[in-house]
C-alpha cells in the first residue's frame, strides 16, 4: 500500500509571506506527483504536476521534487488570504491516485 | 469545453430509494473516475473507467453500481444506501491512454464540482 504523508496543519502564514507545504511518499518507484487545492465544500483543483527532480514554477507556485529523499513540496510566494484552503498531495500508480490527508493553510491578512 | 460537470449538485434520498449521479466531460478524456469524500478526509477512489471499460473497482459495496454509456458520460447508480454513505461524490477525468507514460500530463485528473449526497 502506497503511503503519502502530509502534516495536517493548520499552517498559518501572514499575507505576503512564503507558505511551504511538504509531502513524503513511501514508494521509491513513484514517478508522478500532483498538488491539488481544495476550498471548504468544493472539489479539488489541480495546481501543479511534477515528474522530474528539481523545481517547477508556475506563477506564484513552485513545486519541488527530491526523489532521493522521497519528498515533494509546494511553495506559495506572496501568499494571499484567497490561498487559504486545504492542499492535497497525490502520487499516481497505474491510474490510481494516492492522496495525502491534506494540509490546511491559513493566510492571515 | 474544459470542465467536468456533475448533476445533481445536492441529493437527499431515503435508504429504500434508487437514484443516479451523472458526470459528463467533453475534453476527449479516456479515463473517468468516481471518488467518495467524507468531511476533513481526502478523496477515496471507488471506480476507474479506462476507454469505457471498468478497470478498477476498489471493493465498493454492490449498492453502488457504475456505468459508462460512452466516452463522455459516467453514471453512478445508487440503491439501498446507508446513512454512512452520506458524502461528497466526486467525478474526475484524465486524458488517459498508455502513450503518455507514467510521467505525463496524461495522468492529470480534473475534478467535477461534486454531488453532496445525504442518506436519511
Amino acid at each position: 500500500q502506497k503511503e503519502v504523508e502530509q502534516n495536517s496543519g493548520p499552517l498559518s502564514v501572514p499575507e505576503g509571506a512564503i507558505a511551504s507545504l511538504n509531502c513524503t511518499y513511501s514508494d521509491r518507484g513513484s514517478q508522478s506527483f500532483f498538488w491539488y487545492r481544495q476550498y471548504s465544500g468544493k472539489s479539488p483543483e489541480l495546481i501543479m504536476s511534477i515528474y522530474s527532480n528539481g523545481d517547477k514554477e508556475d506563477g506564484r507556485f513552485t513545486a519541488q521534487l527530491n526523489k532521493a529523499s522521497q519528498y515533494v513540496s509546494l511553495l506559495i510566494r506572496d501568499s494571499q488570504p484567497s490561498d487559504s484552503a486545504t492542499y492535497l498531495c497525490a502520487v499516481i500508480d497505474f491510474n490510481k491516485f494516492y492522496f495525502g490527508s491534506g494540509t490546511k493553510l491559513n493566510v492571515k491578512p | 469545453d474544459t470542465e467536468v460537470t456533475q448533476t445533481p449538485k445536492h441529493l437527499v434520498m431515503g435508504m429504500t430509494n434508487k437514484k443516479s449521479l451523472k458526470c459528463e466531460q467533453h475534453m476527449g478524456h479516456r479515463a473517468m473516475y468516481w471518488y467518495k469524500q467524507k468531511a476533513k478526509k481526502p478523496p477515496e477512489l471507488m471506480f476507474v473507467y479506462s476507454y469505457e471499460k471498468l478497470s478498477i473497482n476498489e471493493s465498493v459495496p454492490s449498492r453502488f453500481s457504475p456505468e459508462c454509456p460512452n466516452s463522455s458520460l459516467l453514471n453512478l447508480h445508487l440503491h439501498a444506501l446507508q446513512p454512512e454513505d452520506s458524502a461528497l461524490y466526486l467525478c474526475a477525468s484524465s486524458p488517459g491512454g498508455s502513450s503518455g507514460g507514467p510521467r505525463s500530463s496524461y495522468n492529470e485528473q480534473f475534478f467535477g464540482p461534486g454531488t453532496r449526497l445525504t442518506v436519511l
